[in-house]
């Protein structure tokens, strides 16, 4: 099976510019993840998707950063305005919707801001 | 919330040596991960366990529920098991999809 894609792998921007990272999970799988990983540090979630309906978002910075995930498959995650401290991998996993279940990963989105 | 802690941070090996990678945590949980990382960002899931044992190829990862613990070994290092472990439980309050992850164990293997 094909495995969570995520695009692009790599992002360079100004601060104040905006910027999107696209999420294509396994087929199936009702949810997704999306994460941001600091160096040197473990993931941390950023907003985690139940199909279509966004089922926690305490974590997300809701003033700069969006998502969406329409018709519960795609999903996009975006910055506006970016800042310094967002430089960072964006993770986006998947899995199926039925407890306990084994995480699948993207490469994930490096970002950097400049 | 739970915490979870790993050790060490950093290991040094041999190619060849037996590796042991450990994870504790604070409160129940519905299920423990071990992931992979290599360097480049991509994870990989190694392990997903509540109980007992499991084993794949070189790894084996234990868990001990009671004292809320679990191990990640690896057998006969090789330079291409150079990555970072992480450690990630789902806890039994809330959805068990929700997780906590470890800081890593970044572990490199000479040859």
């Amino acid at each position: 099976e094909a495995g969570v894609v995520q695009s692009p792998r790599y992002k360079i921007i100004e601060k104040k510019q905006p910027v999107a990272f696209w999420c294509n999970p396994i087929s199936g799988h009702n949810t997704l993840y999306w994460y941001r990983q600091n160096l040197g540090q473990g993931p941390e979630l950023l907003i985690r998707y139940e199909n279509e309906e966004a089922v926690d978002d305490s974590q997300l910075p809701k003033d700069r950063f969006s998502a969406e995930r329409l018709k519960g498959v795609d999903s996009t995650l975006k910055i506006q305005p970016a800042e310094l401290g967002d430089s960072a991998v964006y993770l986006c996993a998947s899995s199926p919707g039925t407890g306990a279940s084994p995480l699948h990963f993207g490469n994930g989105t490096r970002l950097t801001v400049t | 919330k739970n915490e979870v802690e790993q050790s060490p941070q950093n290991l040094t090996a041999q190619e060849g040596e037996f590796i042991t990678i450990n994870c504790s945590y604070s409160v129940g949980i519905s299920a423990l991960h071990w992931l992979q990382q290599h360097p480049g960002g991509g994870i990989v899931s190694l392990f997903m366990l509540s109980s007992g044992k499991k084993k794949h190829g070189r790894l084996i990862a234990t868990i001990n529920i009671q004292e809320k613990h679990s191990s990640l070994h690896i057998t006969a290092s090789h330079p291409r098991d150079s990555a970072v472990y992480i450690c990630a439980v789902g806890s039994l309050s809330g959805s068990a999809r929700q997780l906590t992850f470890g800081s890593g164990t970044q572990l490199t293997v000479l040859p």
